[in-house]
């Protein structure tokens, strides 16, 4: 069965670096999403992405964020600065489009931490 | 979006069903319901969705009450690997991206 990889499992940084989260979205999929989870807390939304373009965004998903879909296997997600408070697994999720599709297929995860 | 209310947590013996309920008081004409777990260290993967009737998948079947004010995911043998966070989770008709919102959910432990 297809799914959603995602790429490193783990990341340790020093706050102020730049880090950029890898996914690889489901290959008939249009719709890509980002989101995060900070420990013992719930899933929230950062971003979705559609078209090329960013459909809808979160307060959280603020100029220190930035998505691409570089080529037509992946979707980045890049945090330019760092800070302590990014410390959180980031879920990347994927769904086809098609009229009444609307199962999201979550990736594995990716442990950021910041030092 | 709709709020939903979920117990914090619940308890079930292996093998046994069970019924995870959530609360929908607010819920308007064109919100569908869905149902999303969380197994430890692992990201949400779906488990039903519904608007008006009940539905049954091989997973899990889901029954919404008559007012839709409420449902019910049912899991008819809990096993250990149902244990997990489970979310009910209400989106408006399926159109464009439609983010999903979770809440806090319920915890399900599952006893041998």
């Amino acid at each position: 069965e297809p799914e959603v990889t995602q790429t490193p499992s783990h990341q340790v940084t020093q706050m102020g670096q730049e880090v950029i989260l890898r996914c690889v979205p489901i290959s008939n999929h249009l719709y890509f999403y980002w989101y995060r989870q900070i420990l013992g807390q719930k899933v929230e939304f950062l971003v979705s992405f559609y078209n090329n373009e960013i459909s809808e965004k979160s307060e959280i998903f603020d100029d220190q964020f930035s998505v691409e879909r570089p080529d037509g296997s992946n979707f980045t997600l890049k945090i330019r600065s760092t800070k302590l408070e990014d410390s959180a697994m980031y879920f990347c999720a994927s769904k086809t489009g098609g009229a009444g599709q609307e199962t999201q297929y979550f990736g594995p995860g990716t442990r950021l931490l910041v030092l | 979006d709709a709020k939903t209310t979920q117990p914090n947590s619940m308890e079930s013996n292996e093998e046994e069903p069970v019924h995870l309920p959530c609360n929908h008081s607010t819920i308007s004409g064109t919100d569908y319901i869905h149902w999303y777990r969380q197994l430890p260290s692992q990201g949400p993967e779906y488990v039903i969705h519904g608007l008006t009737s009940n539905v049954n998948n091989r997973m899990a079947s889901l029954a919404i009450a008559e007012d839709r004010k409420s449902s019910t995911l049912i899991l008819h043998r809990a096993t250990l690997r149902d244990a997990a966070v489970y979310y009910c989770i209400l989106r408006d008709r399926p159109t464009g991206a439609n983010n999903l919102f979770f809440g806090t959910g319920t915890r399900l432990t599952v006893i041998p």
